[in-house]
């Protein structure tokens, strides 16, 4: 039972232009999202977060929009760059259902932006 | 510099070989994890130790030996592995385990592969 998805496994996008990744999920109990960026041959590295009692943060040139309603939040990226280039992991925690802070991953999306 | 170091970064043993991984964080951190990472799969959560007690183990074989000595230092005992264990494990720490609100920090990951 997968509850958090990420349906796109890869994303193209041209440098300058916006990048926007999806994930959803299934559990009403979860509270707290992160995104995670990796690099090939590295660890996933933290980008950015949001706890369910906003519906957007902003850091930079990113930014992650909560849905609470829809069960949707997506990473916006723009402009997008070159070094932008990675596998995106959108993960989910919360209490209840014997989850108790533990992250759950979504498979993964790879974004190449395009020189 | 990640907080979060693993050793080796690459390992390449056989069926009947024992070998371990070493993970160090330097965050002060007090809950530390292994996660595997499989191709084309999610990240999955294999043990969770906190205070150098574990707390969780997500019905992992028993040829993995998890160990923590000390709130920094994590290891995972590898024996009598099969081909299909070959896969990125990575190390992460947490301030806390057991709250939402939780972010995880990886280590850069060791790169196993079972021959």
């Amino acid at each position: 039972d997968q509850q958090v998805k990420q349906n796109s496994p890869s994303l193209s996008v041209q440098e300058g232009r916006i990048s926007i990744l999806n994930c959803d999920y299934t559990n009403s109990m979860f509270d707290y999202f992160l995104w995670y960026k990796k690099y090939p041959a590295e660890g996933p590295t933290f980008l950015i977060s949001i706890s369910s009692i906003k519906d957007k943060n902003e850091d930079g040139r990113f930014t992650v929009f909560l849905n609470k309603s829809a069960k949707h939040l997506s990473l916006h990226i723009v402009p997008s760059q070159p070094g932008d280039s990675a596998v995106y992991f959108c993960a989910a925690s919360g209490w209840g259902s014997g989850n108790t802070g533990k992250l759950i991953f979504g498979q993964g999306t790879t974004l190449q932006v395009k020189p | 510099e990640t907080g979060v170091t693993q050793t080796p970064r690459h390992l390449v043993m056989g069926m009947t070989n024992k070998k371990s991984l070493k993970c160090e964080q330097h965050l002060g951190h007090n809950a530390m994890y292994w996660y595997k990472q499989s191709a084309k799969k999610p990240l999955e959560l294999m043990f969770v130790y906190s205070l150098e007690e574990r707390v969780e183990n997500n019905s992992v074989p028993s040829r993995f030996s998890p160990e923590c000595p000390n709130s920094s230092h994590l290891f995972l005992h590898l024996h009598t592995l099969q081909p299909e264990d070959s896969a990125l494990y990575l190390c992460a720490s947490s301030q806390e385990h057991s709250f939402s609100g939780n972010t995880i920090y990886f280590g850069e990951g060791s790169w196993l592969t079972v021959v």
